[in-house]
């Protein structure tokens, strides 16, 4: 069964880069059934697809946030990494990656538990 | 203008049916699209409930009990995400998703209470 866990800071100060992973368990990043995405919510708002990234390392990102977003996968470690630039307390949010599969590969399951990242000084 | 709108909230009882709608801006057509349901309970990422292009074209998620299903309303232009005979632990928030312009999607939410 596919599992996913995020892992990064929690706190990043304004201005600087926030970078995380997600590490794939119970399968392969390399598998050609899923892409990959990262989805971030802010406290108590709704959902913000970031971007998904396909094991070849090809790359589609939110138009809103493609100037500050890089994905990148590191097939060696199963895992694959978001790092968003400039971040200011409107990125403080629970980033959440996914698996991107089914028979398009664009339904979001499964989830991994989600971290909460802050934006402060 | 947002490409999905979802109501904020919905109530209803115990072992009623809720209907939860997903409204596409004016220029899209619901017709042309896929669209994905999501449940978050408190405290816990989303969960994939299921996904619905057309009765011919739908799919389950996985678990997922037979109480939710999704239909399209073309003269409303909106998805519709069913669920029947509402139990406790249904209370959460939904999302609906689509792909446009090769860009994911998601519409702001219902928050379902179940009393």
């Amino acid at each position: 069964q596919l599992q996913l866990q995020e892992s990064g800071p929690g706190l990043v100060k304004p201005s600087e880069t926030l970078s995380l992973a997600c590490t794939v368990s119970g399968g392969s990043i390399g598998s050609s059934t899923y892409y990959w995405a990262w989805i971030r919510q802010p406290p108590g708002k709704g959902l913000e697809w970031m971007g998904t990234i396909y094991y070849s390392g090809s790359t589609n990102y939110n138009p809103s946030l493609k100037s500050r977003v890089t994905l990148s996968v590191d097939t060696s470690k199963n895992q694959f990494s978001l790092k968003l630039s400039s971040v200011t307390a409107a990125d403080t949010a629970v980033y959440y990656c996914a698996g991107s599969g089914g028979v398009e590969r664009r339904q979001y399951d499964p989830w991994g538990q989600g971290t909460l990242v802050t934006v402060s000084s | 203008q947002s490409e999905l709108t979802q109501p904020s909230s919905l109530s209803a009882s115990p072992g009623a049916s809720a209907s939860l709608t997903c409204t596409l801006r004016s220029g899209l057509s619901v017709g042309a699209y896929t669209m994905y349901w999501f449940q978050q309970r408190p405290g816990s990422p989303p969960q994939f409930l299921l996904r619905y292009k057309s009765d011919s074209n739908k799919q389950q998620g996985s678990g997922v009990p037979s109480r939710f299903s999704a239909s399209k309303d073309a003269s409303a232009n909106a998805g519709i995400l069913l669920i029947s005979g509402l139990q406790s632990e249904d209370e959460a928030d939904y999302y609906c998703m689509i792909w446009h312009n090769s860009a994911s999607v998601f519409g702001g939410g219902t928050k379902l209470t179940v009393l």
